[in-house]
């Protein structure tokens, strides 16, 4: 079936570390995005990316680096430059739009990071 | 600046009633807006897409409506079952660029009661 996979579902980590959280999809999708989900507000922006070997800055984009070697991949890594990295992680991805209509957005199931 | 908000935050009704869900945006240049179901723990299903040249949108029982020169959307969910139960998220598309970049409600929290 097609769709997003996002990998782990739940991840702890000590203060101080890095971690990545993987984001894989089979839609053949050229857009991918990462979104921080906080309790109580709505999901944030953090990195997005359009093309193989391009991203740009979302709205909250300190603290966090993202890769896209691949078109299927787009992995975040949490640095430890993140002031308050507790929080539910989302992967999605869209096709690309063309004129004034933008492709549908996709999630995946998330993963929650929880910083010990 | 975009700010996307959802009223009521919280929901509760009892089986087989029709109810809407409304969302507002301040910037009505926007170019689309997407509805999303999020179960507890779970990630977003989206449910409807509106592009900005479209005013409405109709998925079995749901129906999304978007009326950009009041800043407005509602969802109207009919016949409303227990599964329905969930939080609705709506988001709208700023402009400018092929990716959907969308700014997000913080999404109203449907209780159907059977």
């Amino acid at each position: 079936d097609g769709g997003i996979t996002q990998s782990p579902k739940y991840l702890f980590r000590k203060e101080g570390q890095n971690v990545t959280l993987s984001c894989e999809q089979n839609l053949n999708h050229d857009a991918m995005y990462w979104y921080r989900q906080d309790p109580g507000q709505g999901l944030r922006l953090i990195y997005y990316s359009q093309i193989v070997n391009d991203f740009q800055k979302g709205d909250i984009a300190e603290g966090y680096s993202v890769s896209r070697e691949k078109k299927e991949s787009f992995p975040l890594t949490v640095t430890s430059a993140q002031k308050n990295p507790t929080a539910f992680y989302l992967c999605a991805s869209s096709t690309l739009g063309t004129g004034r209509n933008t492709g549908e957005l996709f999630f995946g199931e998330g993963s929650r990071l929880t910083v010990l | 600046k975009q700010e996307v908000t959802q009223i009521p935050a919280a929901l509760s009704v009892p089986e087989g009633e029709n109810l809407v869900l409304n969302c507002s945006f301040t910037d009505s240049a926007i170019y689309n807006l997407q509805w999303f179901r999020q179960d507890p723990g779970k990630g977003l299903t989206s449910l409807l897409l509106i592009q900005s040249s479209q005013r409405e949108q109709t998925s079995g029982r749901l129906n999304a409506s978007l009326d950009k020169s009041s800043g407005r959307s509602t969802l109207y969910i009919a016949a409303s079952q227990p599964g329905d139960s969930a939080t609705y998220l709506c988001a709208v598309a700023r402009g400018g660029g092929a990716t959907n970049k969308l700014i997000f409600g913080t999404g109203t929290l449907l209780a159907v009661q059977p």
